[in-house]
């Protein structure tokens, strides 16, 4: 059974204090891993999509990499409108599923 | 583009009664996802189509569940009868085509008294 595990369920960081997120999966046949960031009382913002081992994507504060058992996403220096939940996922060969973690709370002090 | 747009946001309804969520995905996307988040469950995929064709629907729980897209920028989920156990933020999200990133709408808030 494809199954994707998040941890920590929660962080609490302090402004400008910079920390990793991981996204362990047992799928099989990946066919791409994605994060999405939730704010309260809103849908998923998508972030990133990693397919292969090795890849790695950026965009501000953030960075995604991936391996081939996990994935992490690193936020450099975060501020307090980092603070969100942020969600992985990944899509297998069979179809166009999505399979969720439960995600991680991330809230950043000031 | 607006996104993918759902209504109502909020929906408070007697057990027993029918509901119906509804959803416009964004123009040109060819895949629509319907998915139920709750904090026991997080989120859980129930059906999604792809130009318009439900593909795979074996995440939706019981009968009472039911989903269409009669065109390509629109679809409902129903639920009919409802229970307090339906209660959730129901999500829909749609696609360019298979295997990309999915853009989520903002979610009904559905409860079930």
């Amino acid at each position: 059974e494809d199954q994707v595990t998040q941890s920590p369920e929660a962080l609490r960081l302090q402004e400008g204090e910079s920390s990793s997120l991981n996204c362990s999966y047992t799928v099989s046949g990946l066919r791409g891993l994605f994060w999405y960031r939730q704010d309260p009382g809103k849908g998923p913002e998508f972030l990133f999509t990693l397919y292969s081992a090795g890849e790695e994507k950026e965009k501000e504060r953030l960075k995604a990499t991936l391996t081939k058992k996990e994935s992490f996403l690193h936020i450099t220096a975060p501020k307090p409108e980092d603070s969100a939940t942020y969600l992985c996922a990944v899509r297998t060969e069979y179809g166009n599923k999505l399979v969720f973690g439960a995600g991680t709370i991330l809230r950043v002090k000031s | 583009d607006a996104g993918v747009i759902q209504s109502p946001r909020h929906e408070v309804t007697e057990m027993g009664q029918e509901v119906t969520l509804r959803c416009k995905p964004i123009s040109g996307h060819n895949s629509l996802f319907w998915y139920r988040q709750t904090m026991m469950r997080g989120l859980e995929l129930l059906i999604y189509f792809n130009n318009n064709v439900p593909i795979d629907d074996s995440g939706m729980p019981e009968d009472r569940f039911s989903a269409k897209m009669p065109n390509a920028s629109f679809s409902t989920l129903k639920i009919q009868p409802s229970e307090p156990r339906d209660s959730a933020v129901y999500f829909c999200a749609s696609s360019i085509k298979t295997g990309t990133e999915a853009f989520f709408g903002q979610g009904t808030r559905l409860t079930v008294v």
